[in-house]
């Protein structure tokens, strides 16, 4: 079984800041790595993945993820949020076998301050 | 492109009532899925298909109940609501012929349906 640990609950940042996003995963097996985004009253869309190859992995918006596999962390970056950052992200993995199922993290709320 | 398209967008049931939740792609995917998401806890999943006639239980299957008679459709059905089942229920789908080529079978997702059970 898989589990995924988003360390933070809530981020408020101001515009044109860094931020950072924080995700922890466990498996017994190879994965994939996922963050999903989700605006205001939006369902979820992919934002980046990790497949394999490179560690560091970017993705739509000016977001990018690094892969550590020793730290079996897939923290997000974004070096200037925009106001029209503001959503929650979710992390998933899903083993690498084929048809197996995502499992999410508990998202990262991210409230970007003029 | 319509995607995945969830009905209703909201309602509201009374305790005991039963309903269908509605999920239906154009995509041609072959894996659909049921998850409900609650306030801090990420989004679980409740049944998943993966194709016409095959369906199963995901992390918290209880009190729902679902079928895939088309590859388009796949409804959840609430047998008998509780307010426990208040909350988002999202419907995605995936392509996962994409995994066994070195892809990941990304999910697209519906934008929601909101349920409350009083």
């Amino acid at each position: 079984a898989q589990s995924v640990t988003q360390l933070d609950s809530q981020v408020p940042v101001f515009e044109e800041a860094p931020v950072e996003l924080r995700c922890n995963y466990s498996s017994s097996v190879s994965v994939y790595l996922f963050w999903y985004v989700q605006y205001p009253n939006q369902g979820l869309q992919l934002l980046l993945k990790y497949l394999s190859g490179s560690t560091l992995v970017k993705g739509i918006n000016g977001f990018e993820a690094e892969f550590n596999k020793s730290q079996t962390s897939f923290h997000l970056r974004k070096p200037s949020v925009h106001i029209s950052d503001t959503a929650e992200y979710f992390c998933a993995v899903r083993p690498k076998a084929a048809g197996n199922k995502l499992t999410f993290g508990g998202g990262t709320r991210v409230l970007v301050k003029p | 492109n319509a995607g995945v398209t969830q009905t209703p967008k909201f309602r509201v049931l009374k305790t005991g009532q039963s309903m269908t939740l509605l999920c239906a792609q154009d995509m041609n995917h072959e894996y659909m899925y049921w998850y409900r998401q609650d306030p801090g806890m990420g989004l679980k999943l409740i049944y998943y298909s993966v194709g016409a006639g095959i369906t199963d239980k995901g992390e918290v299957p209880n009190g729902y109940n679902v079928s895939r008679s088309t590859t388009e459709d796949f409804p959840l059905r609430l047998l008998s609501a509780a307010p426990s089942q208040t909350s988002v229920y999202f419907c995605a789908s995936s392509l996962e012929t994409l995994a066994l080529f070195g892809g990941a079978g990304e999910l697209f997702f519906g934008e929601g349906s909101r349920l409350t059970v009083l």
